[in-house]
């Protein structure tokens, strides 16, 4: 059975750029969390998407949106790109409550 | 008082010690946890979850959970310094969803 695979593997964009990263869940899970993680540092809890709702965001500014489609599948869109974006954005995907969640291998952006 | 709180380390200890790793949790997290383990630059992987007060053991590593002191902590034994790595945290809060939360992780270092 497939993991969570997210696309692209590496990224390198200008400052004032638009990304969109994508992630793929595990078959059967509904739920889709996305992070950050800039080097040296803890996750970042950016945003949660569960039966293609947006159920919680963290404290990030709107220029960090994100979307999940009908498939469950999931892409975090972020604007007006700034180099402190640079970091490891994480997906995880979730078969519903009190389960595991599950990471994908990260999306490596950096911004210069 | 943050979801789920770690100590962020370094925790030292020498090959072959047990390696005692320690998380509390507020009120509004329960039912469910987790622990991950995630070397530098890599993604978080699973390596137990636990539901139930009381000890579970898989290999070398044991999970403990006392949700009377709303703790939950992961020892492992016979520590290899392959073990070095940040260990997560994570629990589900009390909310509907459940939504999953992770402590900042505490660095485990395993020295020869």
């Amino acid at each position: 059975e497939a993991g969570v695979t997210q696309s692209p593997t590496h990224l390198i964009k200008t400052r004032g750029q638009q990304v969109t990263l994508r992630c793929s869940p595990i078959s059967g899970h509904t739920s889709v969390y996305w992070y950050q993680q800039a080097l040296g540092l803890g996750l970042q809890f950016l945003l949660w998407y569960d039966e293609g709702e947006e159920r919680n965001r963290g404290n990030f500014p709107p220029r960090f949106s994100g979307r999940q489609f009908p498939n469950y599948s999931s892409e975090l869109n972020v604007n007006a790109l700034e180099l402190e974006d640079s970091a490891l954005y994480l997906c995880a995907s979730r078969g519903g409550s009190y389960t595991e969640a599950f990471f994908g291998q990260g999306t490596r952006l950096t911004v210069v | 008082q943050k979801e789920v709180e770690q100590n962020s380390g370094p925790l030292s200890v020498p090959e072959g010690a047990i390696a005692s790793l320690n998380c509390t949790y507020s009120d509004r997290v329960s039912q469910s946890f987790f622990w991950y383990r995630q070397y530098s630059g890599k993604s978080p992987e699973l390596i137990m979850s636990i539901y139930s007060n009381g000890d579970k053991e898989d290999g070398r590593f044991t999970a403990q959970l006392n949700k009377a002191s709303q703790y939950v902590s992961l020892l492992i034994r016979d520590s290899q310094p392959s073990d070095s790595a940040t260990y997560l945290c994570a629990g589900g809060m009390n909310t509907g969803f459940q939504k999953l939360v992770f402590g900042t992780g505490t660095r485990l270092l395993v020295s020869p």
